[in-house]
């Protein structure tokens, strides 16, 4: 069973910084984490989900929600199985738990599984 | 940027109702569809993708159809673990987005 565990939230001060990280473990022989794109969703306290940010297997493509294109940094490390966010500039919108999830695509059929365990970002003085 | 639109936005439904929710697109996205059950404090759990075809592990009591704009999940007899915010998400175009959710507590 292939489980993505996130890292690094915290409390940040608006106009901070805070770099995500998410770490696939327990993969077997039919997942390799370079084979796949890769996802980050958030969720605003009591709101819905976000999707924030798309990175391709290879890293060739990248995409972000217009709310954090400028601020917001995705970047992969094959070699190590790990996904990150770099996050400059943080506003208190940004508050939300943070979720990486693999993006899956099969002959025309896309979809989000599995979902990391979430960390939490807060933004406030 | 697509926008999704689900109703109703909360239910209350009783353990062996059948319970149906719709999800709208602002444009055709063909099948490019996936519901996911979230539970208060838990990630997202897939359900459904390619807007029909059932995720494995997960029971046959649940559903989906549709293609282009009009999709509906539905819970053909309703289980205690049921109760849940469900949300559907468009697959087919950046910015992928997610509907606001559907609510399902108990009655």
């Amino acid at each position: 069973e292939v489980q993505l565990v996130e890292s690094g939230g915290g409390l940040v001060q608006p106009g901070g910084s805070l770099r995500l990280s998410c770490t696939a473990s327990r993969f077997t022989s039919r997942f390799t984490f370079s084979g796949y794109a890769m996802v980050w969703v958030r969720q605003a306290p009591g709101e819905g989900l976000e999707w924030v940010s798309y990175i391709s297997s290879s890293s060739d493509s990248i995409y972000y929600v217009d709310s954090v294109k400028g601020r917001f940094t995705i970047s992969r490390d094959n070699a190590k199985s790990s996904l990150f966010l770099r996050m400059n500039s943080l506003r208190a919108e940004d508050t939300a738990v943070y979720y990486c999830a693999r993006y899956n695509w099969n002959d025309g059929k896309a979809w989000f599984d599995p979902w990391g365990q979430g960390t939490l970002v807060t933004v406030s003085s | 940027d697509i926008q999704m639109t689900q109703s109703p936005s909360s239910v209350s439904a009783s353990v062996g109702d059948r319970v149906t929710i719709t999800c709208r697109a602002s444009q055709g996205i063909g099948s490019w569809l996936a519901w996911y059950q979230q539970k208060p404090g838990k990630a997202p759990n897939l359900l459904i993708y390619a807007a029909s075809s059932l995720q494995s592990g997960v029971p046959s009591r649940f559903s989906g159809s549709g293609s282009g704009t009009d999709f509906t999940l539905t819970i053909s007899s309703l289980q205690p673990e049921d109760f849940a915010t469900y949300y559907c998400q468009q697959i087919y175009s950046f910015p992928f987005t997610f509907g606001p959710g559907t609510k399902v507590d108990i009655k």
